[in-house]
């Protein structure tokens, strides 16, 4: 079963917008990952956060974690085309060791 | 640094067949994965590594799906006899996380581009 659920499921905004993506996950976790994926290629990560960590920020993006809500939220600012592509949050929940478990993903269109 | 390497990229076979993905890891990680994701959805761990030893395999279909990690690198995921319902993309990512003292347990998973499966 999938630990994280993403939403919205789909995304499209215009270039130099901002894009928000929500995941929603339901056991306590060690941290917290999100992940790029471009159509037809492997995941790249992107950023992590740990279940101490409030906010963190990395160039252009931006993610929070609210772990008494057991949430997070993935900021994209100044979007271009070339963010189009799917995201995903992953999850390693504290009972089961290791374990990193992804949602189904939000797939952001940046239009030019 | 040479990243996951997979292979084949595509593979087109007959329901029934038999079909082995093969994966070689970034150096020195210790773990090892298999996911697969389906059109549309996110990957689906199907099985971890630790060194050469099973940490999870709960989602593995063992009826058809088998998996080998020998020495500790290299891993080959095995499907025999493949339905339709398997096709998919066979994801392989690799991880320092070992639990070793020293190591910096990260987290992050570096992925391989990816083997495609379509079942016929």
């Amino acid at each position: 079963s999938q630990q994280g659920e993403e939403d919205p499921q789909a995304l499209s905004i215009q270039e130099g917008g901002n894009a928000t993506m929500n995941c929603s996950y339901k056991t306590s976790i060690n941290n917290l990952q999100w992940y790029r994926q471009n159509s037809g290629r492997g995941l790249v990560h992107l950023i992590l956060i740990r279940s101490n960590e409030r906010e963190k920020h990395s160039g252009r993006l931006r993610v929070t974690l609210d772990t008494s809500k057991k949430s997070s939220s993935l900021l994209i600012t100044a979007s271009r085309a070339a963010d189009t592509a799917s995201y995903f949050c992953a999850t390693d929940a504290i009972v089961g060791g290791f374990k990193t478990i992804f949602g189904a993903g939000t797939r952001l269109f940046v239009k030019a | 640094e040479a990243g996951v390497a997979q292979s084949p990229r595509y593979k087109i076979i007959e329901k029934r067949q038999s079909v082995a993905f093969w994966c070689n890891p970034i150096s020195g990680h210790a773990t090892l994965y298999w996911y697969q994701q389906i059109l549309g959805q996110g990957p689906k761990l199907l099985i971890q590594f630790q060194n050469n030893g099973v940490v999870d395999d709960s989602q593995l279909p063992k009826d058809r799906f088998s998996a080998e990690r020998l020495k500790g690198v290299d891993s080959t995921l095995k499907i025999q006899p493949a339905k339709l319902e398997d096709s998919a993309v066979y994801l392989c990512a690799s991880s320092l996380r070992a639990g070793l003292a020293g190591v910096t347990n990260t987290g992050e998973l570096f992925f391989g581009e990816g083997s495609r499966l379509t079942v016929l």
